[in-house]
């Protein structure tokens, strides 16, 4: 299973652009990085997924390097409600189904 | 956001005694999964259903059951709870299996077992 290392904490000014990086070095070719946020004591909310190309939705973008070893998830303007523990996860198959596998995530603070 | 709601969203019990789950979606999704997430632990998958009638262990199925009579309800039962299974529950759904498909999150349902 490709895992995947996030820093533990992150700062940033309100209004600027949050940049979360995230390692998956043993990803395969067929698996998916996805990016979820989970804001203190709600469900995690989905916020953009990719396979190889970089994506962008309402929320974030997703950049995704060349060999796919890592990617990084931009806020482009951060606001404080966008504070919150933010997950990188790589979607693999395995015999329990399609599991989301979370791991310690980045807690981003997002400061005035 | 996906319509999707957990009962109860709190609950307090004792040890030993049977606690059921409820999962209700009106998205009418096929895939259906139940998660417990601790401190130092993430989510994990308990068990998860691919349709009526069909389910599956997850990960850290031990304790738990699982039933599905309808599309829109996902029930998870603690046949005899331990403290053990004190946690936040979440359920998910997703409209496919497949790699590429989002999984969508309820609010959570916080379980004290004393």
């Amino acid at each position: 299973d490709a895992k995947t290392t996030q820093p533990p904490s992150m700062d940033c000014a309100e209004g600027r652009a949050a940049n979360l990086p995230c390692n998956h070095s043993t990803i395969s070719g067929n698996e998916y990085v996805y990016w979820y946020r989970q804001i203190h004591s709600q469900g995690p909310q989905y916020i953009i997924h990719g396979l190889k190309n970089n994506e962008t939705n309402e929320m974030a973008s997703l950049i995704i390097t060349e060999d796919r070893k890592s990617s990084t998830l931009i806020l482009p303007h951060a606001t404080l409600r966008d504070t919150a523990v933010y997950y990188c996860i790589v979607r693999h198959y395995n015999n329990a189904g399609n599991m989301l596998t979370f791991g310690g995530g980045t807690r981003l603070m997002v400061k005035p | 956001d996906a319509g999707i709601t957990q009962s109860p969203r709190h609950k307090v019990t004792e040890t030993g005694t049977p606690v059921t789950l409820r999962c209700h979606q009106t998205e009418n999704h096929r895939y259906m999964y139940w998660y417990r997430q601790d401190p130092g632990h993430g989510l994990r998958l308990i068990h998860y259903s691919y349709g009526v009638k069909d389910t599956d262990k997850g990960e850290v199925s031990d304790g738990y059951s699982v039933s599905r009579s309808k599309t829109e309800d996902f029930l998870l039962t603690l046949e005899s709870a331990t403290s053990s299974q004190t946690s936040v529950y979440f359920c998910a759904i997703s409209e496919s299996a497949r790699r590429e498909e989002t999984q969508y999150f309820g609010p959570g349902t916080r379980l004290l077992v004393l």
